[in-house]
């Protein structure tokens, strides 16, 4: 059973716009939750790290929010560029060191067009 | 600079023959994996190593085995590959007390 949803499978936007990326979760326990942005052919690349139970990072043009009540996350991304265009997984991870596991979703696929 | 090399990046194999694949790590990182990530699909566990001749099963070793003699190098071994390994492999590190996880780019297999 799938215990990692992301949502939408895949997302078009015009450069310069805004998009929001979701998670639903049903792992426990949630000790932390990883957002990876994987290039095509590529390997996965961590963008932020959160932990706490309602917990918000910011990365330059990525923002994160985390509500483990809701076991759900959002993953912003402010004034997309071209370069954004990418597979944006979300991870979470049952325990805070690597003994735990981590549970993958199946990723959003984000295009950002002209 | 800090990085996982995974070697070969493309391999295409027959049914029935060995693969290997390798992968390194610069960071004197105690955990490694091994991941298959396949269309529509989460990145799967196969193996996890926590230290050299420390493995375990991940949730798909059936068809795999691996190989840790030295703390900077993990092997992935196919033993008469199945088409159905037709996959892309990831290999990922991580150190314990950073909380930090790097991937490698990838080992495109073909088995026909």
């Amino acid at each position: 059973k799938t215990q990692v949803e992301q949502s939408p499978q895949s997302l078009v936007v015009r450069q310069g716009e805004n998009c929001v990326l979701q998670c639903n979760y049903s792992v426990t326990p949630d000790n932390h939750l990883r957002w990876f942005k994987q290039d095509t052919g590529k390997g996965l690349v961590s963008l932020t790290v959160l932990v706490d139970q309602k917990d918000k990072t910011s990365n330059g043009r990525y923002s994160a929010t985390l509500d483990k009540d809701a076991k759900h996350s959002t993953l912003h991304i402010t004034a997309t560029l071209l370069d954004d265009t990418a597979t944006y997984i979300c991870v979470v991870g049952d325990r805070g060191s690597a003994l735990g596991r981590l549970h993958f979703g199946a990723g959003t696929q984000l295009i950002v067009i002209p | 600079d800090m990085k996982v090399t995974q070697m070969p990046r493309y391999l295409i194999k027959r049914m029935g023959e060995n693969v290997l694949l390798e992968c390194g790590q610069d960071m004197s990182h105690e955990t490694m994996y091994w991941y298959r990530q396949d269309p529509g699909l989460g990145l799967q566990l196969i193996y996890i190593s926590y230290d050299v001749d420390s493995n375990s099963e991940g949730d798909i070793p059936k068809g795999y085995r691996v190989s840790r003699k030295k703390r900077e190098h993990f092997s992935l071994i196919l033993d008469s590959a199945k088409t159905n390994q037709t996959s892309v492999y990831f290999c990922a590190s991580s150190s314990r007390a950073k909380n930090t996880l790097y991937f490698g780019a990838g080992t495109r297999l073909s088995v026909l």
